[in-house]
């Protein structure tokens, strides 16, 4: 069925170091990806997205890659900070719907 | 400041208790959102309008009851619960329905107890 999952639910990450969070999607019918990263007590905001006719995207720190062949998103994270602490999720979604198939998320901890 | 304003932050409710759930948005968007978020489950779609009209109901309980007065006001009226109900409710708006970026609100922490 459709479904899009994280490979990782907990990411332990060194301070300065680059993050890596996957996820995996099964619908090829979608044409739309997007990240959110969700701290405590608030919630989900905007970080990067990308459409399929592209495979990859930059943003400021953040780069997005989309894998069609294996149906796979990253998110990458450059020079990772303490504020990038919190929970990241995947969506995908097929043009014309409301709908949005989330991901469950990836708790990234960044280590001092 | 996200530009979507959820009111209240915490709610703790008994199952015969009627309460409603608001949010508004200051973005100028013409569709907004309900999302129900549980504890490792992914985000779940409830409700979507555009333009005050519903559009979706997403197979959701009659216990939850949406209002949407404008377009950019959206409530979640609420009325005998169940415990299993507890989870975050997210509001959330975009340009158009269907438009690809949503933007969230802080969210209402409920407890049914």
């Amino acid at each position: 069925g459709e479904s899009v999952g994280l490979h990782l639910p907990t990411l332990s990450v060194q301070e300065g170091d680059n993050s890596i969070i996957n996820c995996a999607y099964s619908n090829s019918a979608s044409d739309y990806f997007i990240w959110y990263k969700q701290e405590s007590g608030k919630g989900p905001q905007f970080i990067i997205d990308i459409r399929s006719n592209m495979d990859k995207r930059q943003g400021q720190r953040v780069t997005v890659l989309l894998n069609k062949t294996v149906k796979h998103l990253s998110l990458q994270i450059a020079a990772t900070q303490p504020g990038d602490s919190a929970v990241y999720f995947c969506a995908e979604k097929m043009a014309g719907t409301y709908k949005y198939i989330f991901g469950t998320g990836t708790r990234l901890k960044v280590l001092a | 400041e996200t530009g979507v304003t959820q009111t209240p932050r915490h709610l703790v409710m008994g199952m015969t208790n009627k309460k409603s759930l608001k949010c508004e948005q200051h973005l100028g968007h013409n569709a907004m959102y309900w999302y129900k978020q549980s504890a490792k489950k992914p985000l779940e779609l409830m409700f979507v309008y555009s333009l005050e009209e519903r559009v979706e109901n997403n197979s959701v309980p009659s216990r939850f009851s949406p209002e949407c007065p404008n377009s950019s006001h959206l409530f979640l009226h609420l009325h005998t619960l169940q415990p299993e109900d507890s989870a975050l409710y997210l509001c959330a708006s975009s340009q158009e329905a269907g438009a690809e970026k949503l933007f969230f609100g802080s969210g209402t922490q409920l407890s049914v107890l």
